[in-house]
């Protein structure tokens, strides 16, 4: 079975810097896709980033970028100019094949401070 | 994105009464959505896959029995929580696959509806 793990329940940033969210992931897929989601206080899940397994290249979204490892099964998440309402919950989640379910890790909750 | 809603946002109930929450799709015609269970401070555990026009398919260890999925249209799946107990009280999310799903699995989620059984 596919397992999605997050190893820091927590995070502190401050206002402008950059942090770094891990995640790591077992599979014996070979297509699969991995993605960032972001649950505020609303409880509103929002997806932040995806990321194709065949594509080398990292994906980026305006402030927020990974770093794709396929060979060692890591996806982590990079905020740059961190803003106050970047404070939220974010969950890494996997999905194989296609029109697949996704699998979640159990999350990170990140703090942006003045 | 895709747009879901959930209804109700949140209810009360007594115990042993059964709740029914819908889930629909307001822009796009979804053949799968997906209902998710989670608890404070916790992660998102999925449910089941609601398939139209046909049963759903359940996780391990989600009874079948109590929690009742219907997915009746292309734009409408309900969750019935049957004779609900204070241990059912969590919060639901349900999902559905976005349009072009066969080339990203992304997934547009609900606002999700609060459960609390007395």
């Amino acid at each position: 079975a596919q397992t999605v793990t997050q190893s820091q329940p927590e995070m502190s940033v401050q206002e402008a810097e950059t942090v770094t969210l891990s995640c790591t992931y077992d599979t014996s897929e070979s297509d699969y896709y991995l993605f960032w989601y972001k649950q505020p206080p609303s409880r509103q899940m929002i997806l932040v980033i995806r990321q194709e397994a065949y594509k080398q290249q990292n994906a980026t979204e305006n402030r927020f970028s990974v770093n794709f490892q396929k060979a060692a099964k890591s996806f982590s998440l990079k905020i740059s100019d961190s803003q106050l309402g970047d404070a939220a919950m974010y969950f890494c989640a996997y999905s194989a094949g296609t029109a697949s379910k996704l699998t979640f890790g159990t999350g990170t909750r990140l703090q942006v401070t003045l | 994105g895709a747009v879901v809603s959930q209804h109700p946002s949140w209810v009360i109930c007594k115990s042993g009464t059964s709740v029914k929450i819908e889930c629909r799709s307001l822009d796009f015609q979804a053949t799968t959505m997906f209902w998710y269970r989670q608890f404070p401070k916790q992660s998102l555990m999925l449910m089941a896959t609601s398939n139209e026009g046909s049963k759903a398919t359940y996780e391990q260890g989600v009874e079948k029995d109590k929690f009742l999925i219907n997915h009746a249209s292309l734009t409408l799946s309900t969750l019935t929580v049957t004779s609900a107990h204070p241990e059912d009280s969590s919060f639901y999310i349900c999902s559905q696959l976005a349009g072009l799903a066969g080339v990203s699995n992304e997934q547009f989620f609900g606002p999700g509806t609060r459960l609390t059984v007395l």
